[in-house]
């Protein structure tokens, strides 16, 4: 069965500080997204990564994919409070239908 | 707001119960997904129909199934509930089965007393 693993599960930042969300899979697949989650609420897709080397950037958030060490990131840069919640990265397989593996989350808290 | 709609938002029920969730996916999409989030397990997929036909399945339990409806709207029943199925039951719908990604509706949060 396909594992995603997110790492950190916490992290706890000052505004303006920049990081690096990671996630890793287990076996191959050229589909990688992410979604942000707030408390109570329902995910938000933010990026959707379909190839090798695929980069994505909104605002303050950059997600990459690197298919070959099936790894992705989430990158913050000059965090402000608003992007506090929890962020998912989720992986697609699509030959086996367009279910979604997703990670354990990373609950990002950023302190002024 | 996705556009995907799941009814009720809260139920409260008791073991042994049967309850029902529905979702009606954002208007156009044919594939609906439906997911499973508790503490413990994290987000797991349950399973996924795409134009009424059944396209693949995750760890649904035998105590629940789902369907999807010729409008669409998909139902997911739960049976013989017990304490541990008490989570946050979302669903989820893409324009098709190999769609780019899903929209999630708001869930709906079951506890099991």
């Amino acid at each position: 069965e396909l594992k995603v693993e997110q790492n950190p599960l916490f992290l706890s930042m000052q505004e303006g500080k920049n990081y690096t969300i990671y996630c890793n899979y287990s076996t191959t697949s050229d589909r990688l997204y992410w979604y942000r989650q707030d408390p109570g609420k329902s995910l938000e897709s933010l990026f959707v990564l379909l190839s090798n080397g695929a980069v994505k950037q909104e605002g303050r958030l950059m997600a990459s994919l690197d298919t070959k060490a099936r790894l992705s990131t989430l990158h913050i840069t000059a965090a402000v409070h608003d992007l506090s919640a929890t962020y998912f990265c989720a992986v697609g397989r699509l030959y086996t239908g367009n279910q979604f593996y997703f990670g354990t989350g990373t609950s990002l808290t950023v302190i002024p | 707001d996705s556009g995907v709609t799941q009814t009720p938002k809260h139920l409260i029920t008791a073991t042994g119960q049967r309850v029902t969730l529905r979702c009606s996916p954002r208007s156009g999409d044919l594939s609906v997904y439906w997911y499973q989030q508790s503490l413990d397990q994290g987000l797991q997929f349950l399973i996924q129909y795409y134009n009424g036909e059944e396209r693949a399945k995750g760890n649904i339990l035998e105590r629940f199934s789902a369907q999807q409806f010729p409008d669409l709207h998909s139902e997911l029943n739960l049976s013989s509930l017990e304490l541990g199925d008490s989570a946050l039951y979302f669903c989820a719908s893409s324009p098709s089965w190999e769609a780019q990604t899903q929209y999630f509706g708001p869930g709906t949060r079951l506890l099991v007393l």
